[in-house]
């Protein structure tokens, strides 16, 4: 089983700041990586998708880099809305989820 | 507009037996891979199965592996999730997601399942 683990756990900073969240996986998993935000009492919404694409509808602020084993989910300038759970999946061995990040208002 | 609607859900026994619904709209089922993932209270998601497009592959996470079975009916635009021998650690929350090749596209809104004597 591939395992994604997400850092830091919890992210605090302000709006207008850069968040910068990582993945790493156990073993290499080239380009199939996504990413996915989370809000309270809501279904995941899809982000980035072959680690570097972002899904339709998605802000450019939003960016991902990879591929490989390091991957990372990049907010230019945080917006009230972004503070969420952020979750990374890779599917290239069958499919598991990052641990998740949180990230929280300052 | 493509929408999943999962159903089913509830409190059952440690031991018990529950079947998930997924009904999908606005999208030719028949076409698309589907998903189960779970998400315990305060907890991260979990990949918990899948079923391709006709239904003659499938696979399972390790942990619901032999307990769970995953299936569709293509003509009710419909996905299942057989979940059998529950124990306290199956309390979830529990999607059905669209596979849209690249990752999950579209999501239902969770259907709560809660195994507690």
């Amino acid at each position: 089983e591939i395992v994604l683990t997400q850092s830091p756990a919890t992210l605090s900073l302000s709006p207008g700041e850069r968040a910068t969240l990582s993945c790493r996986a156990s073993q290499g998993v080239s380009s199939y990586l996504a990413w996915y935000q989370q809000k309270p009492g809501q279904a995941p919404r899809l982000l980035i998708y072959d680690a570097s694409n972002r899904a339709t509808g998605i802000p450019a602020r939003f960016s991902g880099s990879g591929p490989g084993t390091d991957f990372t989910l990049t907010i230019s300038s945080l917006e009230p809305e972004d503070f969420a759970v952020y979750y990374c999946q890779q599917r290239s061995n069958l499919l598991t989820f990052g641990g998740g990040t949180k990230v929280e208002i300052k | 507009e493509v929408q999943l609607v999962e159903s089913g859900g509830g409190l059952v026994q440690p031991g018990g037996s529950l079947r998930l619904s997924c009904a999908a709209s606005g999208f030719t089922f028949s076409s698309y891979w589907m998903h189960w993932v779970r998400q315990a209270p305060g907890k991260g998601l979990v990949w918990v199965s899948r079923i391709n497009s006709d239904g003659s592959s499938t696979s399972y996470a390790d942990s619901v592996k032999g307990r769970f079975t995953i299936s569709r009916d293509n003509a009710k635009n419909t996905l299942y999730l057989q979940m059998n021998s529950l124990r306290a650690e199956d309390t979830a929350v529990y999607y059905c997601a669209r596979d849209d090749d690249q990752a999950f596209g579209y999501w239902g809104q969770g259907t709560l399942v809660t195994v507690s004597s």
